[in-house]
């Protein structure tokens, strides 16, 4: 079954650049789903089909994805973007999460 | 405003059931997919099962043969029929919704969930 692989942890200082991945077979050939949950919350969608960002999303959230690798770029990134992010896909009529990063603001 | 509220968690034994509900509104409900994602305490969001507009039904290998998943669009509502539960199935359970007619899509809205404890 296809599977996912996230970092477990990110760490960033505030106002820079924050990257996490997912990796998966030829990942690029689909559509990649960002989500991020803060302790107690929902989770809420970020990134939507590898680059698109929902409206409310700040502009800092950028979605990327190709060959064996999709990327969650956080420009600038600040103490509310502290969370939990998962990414997601479908594949063999099967909803697929990754293990999900716990992205840490310094 | 799209809101979809879980209801029908609680405690219950091993081997028990519970059916979970899930109230949409703010959309038009018979034009999208529905989702069930559990997330057991400390751990991150598994996929549960999905339900077409049309009754296409998708189960995660963890819980088919034990979980059933269905809808009534007259009601905007989804359901989760959980038989012979177990204490793995413990989690809070979020009902979230494809913006489509087809489970393939990005889940953009979600509820605030409902937790299930099983325990003896």
């Amino acid at each position: 079954s296809y599977e996912l692989t996230q970092p477990l942890s990110v760490s960033v200082a505030l106002g820079q650049t924050a990257r996490i991945t997912c990796g998966g077979g030829n990942i690029g050939r689909k559509n990649v789903h960002w989500y991020h949950q803060k302790p107690g919350q929902a989770p809420v969608l970020v990134v939507y089909r590898s680059s698109y960002r929902p409206a409310g999303v700040p502009e800092r959230f950028f979605g990327s994805n190709s060959g064996n690798t999709a990327t969650l770029t956080i420009s600038g990134a600040q103490v509310v973007d502290e969370a939990d992010y998962y990414c997601q896909v479908w594949d063999s009529n099967t909803v697929i999460f990754g293990g999900g990063t716990k992205l840490t603001v310094l | 405003e799209v809101q979809l509220v879980e209801s029908g968690g609680g405690l219950v034994k091993p081997g028990e059931s519970l059916r979970l509900s899930c109230a949409a509104s703010g959309f038009i409900f018979s034009d999208c997919s529905m989702n069930w994602v559990r997330q057991a305490p400390g751990e991150g969001l598994e996929w549960v099962s999905s339900i077409t507009p049309s009754d296409n039904i998708y189960y995660a290998d963890s819980v088919k043969g034990r979980f059933t998943v269905s809808r009534d669009n007259s009601k905007n509502s989804v359901y989760l029929q959980m038989n012979s539960l177990r204490a793995e199935d413990t989690a809070v359970y979020y009902c979230a919704r494809d913006p489509r007619p087809t489970s393939d899509y990005e889940k953009d809205y979600w509820g605030q969930g409902t937790l299930v404890t099983v325990s003896s």
